[in-house]
C-alpha cells in the first residue's frame, strides 16, 4: 500500500516568506509526527497529532511555525518569516496509535526547504 | 536536544565484514529503535527492542540493550555494500501518553565492495 508521502520535495524560498509543507499519512493511520532534520544531525521532533489534535507541540522553536490536522489525516505545517536557520529536511511519520508501547512510526521521504 | 548518542560517528569497512555500532542514551526509556537513512531522506525502520528485552534477531541484524548502562548496540553481520548508509538510534519515553521519539546523530556506515 501507499506509504506516508509529502510535497513538495523541494522547496526554495526567500527569507522572511511563508511556506506550508504538505504530509499525507498513511491510511488509517490515527497519529502523525512532524520532525526536523539539519545537516549532520538526527531528526528533532517537531509536533504529535493524535487525530485533529495537536497532542504534543513541544518541539515547535517558535511561534512562527504552525502546524494543522484539520481532518485528522493530511498534516500541514505552516512557517511564517522564514529565517535561514529553518533551512533543513522535514520529516512527516504517522503511526496507526499514538501513546501507546510499541509506536511504530512510518516516515515519509521528506521536504528539503532552504531559505536564502 | 538529542537523547542519543551513536559511536562511532562514521565506519568504514569491508562488504562480508561484521559492522557493529553502539548508541547511549541519558534517561530511562520505553523502547529503543534503530532506523537507517538513505540520501539523507527516508527513514526505514529496523528493529525495536523493548525496555525489558535484552536482545533481538532480525535478519543479519542483531541488536541488544543494557538499560543499566544505558546503551544499545547494533550489529550487522556478513554486510554488504547496500548497507551504505547512516544508522540512527531513537528512544522513546516510559510515560504511554508521549510517543515522540528523540535521535541520536546517527552513524556513516560505508561498506567498500
Amino acid at each position: 500500500g501507499a506509504g506516508v508521502s509529502q510535497t513538495p520535495s523541494n522547496k526554495v524560498t526567500e527569507k522572511g516568506k511563508y511556506v506550508e509543507l504538505r504530509c499525507d499519512p498513511i491510511s488509517g493511520h490515527t497519529a502523525l509526527y512532524w520532525y526536523r532534520q539539519s545537516l549532520g544531525q538526527g531528526p528533532e521532533f517537531l509536533i504529535y497529532f493524535q487525530g485533529t489534535g495537536a497532542a504534543d507541540d513541544s518541539g515547535l522553536p517558535n511561534d512562527r511555525f504552525f502546524a494543522v490536522r484539520p481532518e485528522g489525516s493530511v498534516s500541514t505545517l505552516k512557517i511564517q518569516r522564514t529565517e535561514r536557520g529553518d533551512s533543513a529536511v522535514y520529516l512527516c511519520a504517522s503511526s496507526l496509535r499514538g501513546g501507546e508501547t510499541y509506536n511504530e512510526q512510518f516516515f515519509g521521504p521528506g521536504t528539503r526547504l532552504t531559505v536564502l | 536536544s538529542q537523547q542519543g548518542e551513536e559511536d562511532p560517528q562514521a565506519l568504514s569497512i569491508q562488504e562480508g565484514e561484521n559492522a557493529t555500532m553502539n548508541c547511549s542514551y541519558k534517561t530511562s526509556i520505553n523502547n529503543l529503535q534503530w532506523y537507517r537513512q538513505n540520501s539523507g531522506r527516508g527513514l526505514v525502520h529496523l528493529i525495536l527492542i523493548r525496555s525489558n528485552e535484552r536482545e533481538k534477531h532480525s535478519g543479519r541484524l542483531r541488536v541488544t540493550l543494557d538499560t543499566s548502562k544505558k546503551s544499545s548496540s547494533l550489529l550487522i553481520t556478513a554486510s554488504r555494500a547496500a548497507d551504505t548508509a547512516s544508522y540512527f538510534c531513537a528512544t522513546d519515553l516510559p510515560t504511554g501518553a508521549n510517543s515522540k521519539l528523540t535521535f541520536g546523530k546517527g552513524i556513516t556506515l560505508s561498506v567498500r565492495p
